[in-house]
């Protein structure tokens, strides 16, 4: 059974970097035609996904975020990780990461969520 | 970029038959496969349909998709409502390595 635990600052400041981790367990990150997202959801609101790694460490990225996400791997550690510079109050939100079959698109496995919250 | 639009809230009776649309803005919905997402308050996302119409296992059958290429919709129906199924449902699709939630619907069984 696969596992995806987020881990990272849970207070931000405007204008920082938010910086996540997803630890993935019960299988290795690099096996299988898989990718791996981050996607979030403000309080009261709805998913906005933010973006995605392959293994091969091609990303894609939401298009209204993109010129402030970096997605990166460390497939060494079973590891993907999100960077989001630039924040503001409004990047306030709970953070999810999650693997998503790379035929269908869809997200079979999630994390808990980790809420970051951006304040000074 | 496309969108998903749900309506943001519908409820039912237990019992009945209720069924949320998702519209795609612009591209056709049959183009790119429709997932859909239920997520109780507290908790991660489930997928409860994927492939427009397939149930992953443990997902009662009172639980189905379709696609409407006449409306450039899908619609996630579920039969014989429980209280157990009220909560927040999402559909997801995708286009040009882009991927799109719906803004979610709220359903209510009372």
């Amino acid at each position: 059974q696969v596992q995806l635990q987020e881990s990272g600052p849970g207070l931000v400041k405007p204008s920082q970097t938010l910086s996540l981790t997803c630890t993935v367990s019960g299988g290795s990150i690099s096996s299988g035609s898989y990718y791996w997202s981050w996607i979030r959801q403000p309080a009261g609101k709805g998913l906005e996904w933010i973006g995605r790694i392959y293994t091969s460490g091609s990303t894609n990225y939401n298009p209204s975020l993109k010129s402030r996400v970096t997605i990166s791997v460390d497939t060494s550690k079973n590891q993907f990780s999100l960077k989001l510079s630039s924040v503001t109050a409004a990047d306030t939100a709970v953070y999810y990461c999650a693997r998503e079959e790379g035929y269908s698109y869809r997200f079979d496995y999630w994390g808990q969520g980790t809420l970051v919250t951006v304040s000074s | 970029n496309f969108m998903l639009t749900q309506p943001h809230s519908v409820s039912e009776s237990p019992g009945k038959t209720v069924t949320i649309s998702c519209t795609r803005s612009s591209g056709s919905i049959a183009s790119n496969y429709v997932q859909w997402y239920q997520q109780r308050p507290g908790s991660s996302p489930t997928t409860v349909i994927y492939e427009d119409n397939q149930r992953p296992s443990g997902v009662p059958d009172r639980f189905s998709g379709s696609i409407d290429s006449s409306s450039n919709s899908a619609s996630l129906t579920i039969s014989g409502l429980k209280t157990e199924d009220e909560a927040d449902y999402y559909c997801q699709s995708y286009d040009s390595s882009n991927l799109v939630f719906g803004g979610g619907t709220k359903l209510t069984v009372l």
